[in-house]
């Protein structure tokens, strides 16, 4: 398995709503990254898990919180959002933060909120 | 701080080569890469290349560095529809896992 996969594809919440994306790989990679990307930009990462353990955190607002509760799964929780977070929300992974092979990135989730 | 910047589009003829062209600022970058992004969809490593080396190649794709200048190139030769998508350069800040992405340079390909 060579794959990031993330769901759901797509997401529509309300400004009220709580909701999570999820992300998993069986690569046995140990670095996991959450990256927002807008339309028309790059991605700009968001947080960075290595071992697990939350390592960067790029002063991202705390509606947004991350979870990584094993080697294989990392999670996003979104609570109490705003229209400008709509995004395309791309997780990856890579054998760990120090490797030098790049990352294996997601299809994504897109998140529209309303 | 780290900056990364690239050209934001490039139109070619089918069959012919593209060059897509990139510079960076940290001069401690060990690896250089280079992204593929089709619509709707996430980012495809294409290829990296090392900082003590001038040139990768791999079949259609060859990667030129000039570390003097901070300067990235990558050349698609007999360019396909298919090769039509962002392509972002990126940079890893050392030991941090830290990706830092150029803005992207859209390939037109016209039949």
């Amino acid at each position: 398995d060579t794959e990031v996969t993330q769901t759901p594809k797509h997401l529509v919440m309300g400004m009220t709503n709580k909701k999570s994306l999820k992300c998993e790989q069986h690569m046995g990679h140990r670095a996991m990254y959450w990256y927002k990307q807008k339309a028309k930009k790059p991605p700009e990462l968001m947080f960075v898990y290595s071992y697990e353990k939350l390592s960067i955190n790029e002063s991202v607002p705390s509606r947004f919180s991350p979870e990584c509760p094993n080697s294989s799964l990392l999670n996003l929780h979104l609570h109490a959002l705003q229209p400008e977070d709509s995004a395309l929300y791309l997780c990856a992974s890579s054998q760990d933060a120090s490797s030098n092979y790049g990352y294996t990135f997601g299809s994504g989730t897109r998140l529209t909120v309303v | 701080g780290e900056d990364v910047e690239q050209s934001l589009f490039l139109s070619v003829r089918e069959g012919d080569s593209s060059v897509i062209n990139c510079t960076y600022t940290d001069s401690s970058s060990t690896y250089l890469y280079w992204y593929k992004q089709e619509p709707g969809a996430g980012l495809q490593l294409l290829t990296y290349i090392f900082s003590n080396m001038d040139m990768k190649q791999d079949q259609r794709l060859t990667v030129l560095l000039n570390k003097k200048d901070k300067h990235l190139s990558l050349r698609i030769a007999d360019t396909q529809t298919g090769d039509s998508a962002i392509y972002f350069c990126a940079e890893r800040v050392s030991n941090t896992g830290k990706l830092i992405f150029g803005q992207g340079t859209t390939l037109q390909v016209k039949p």
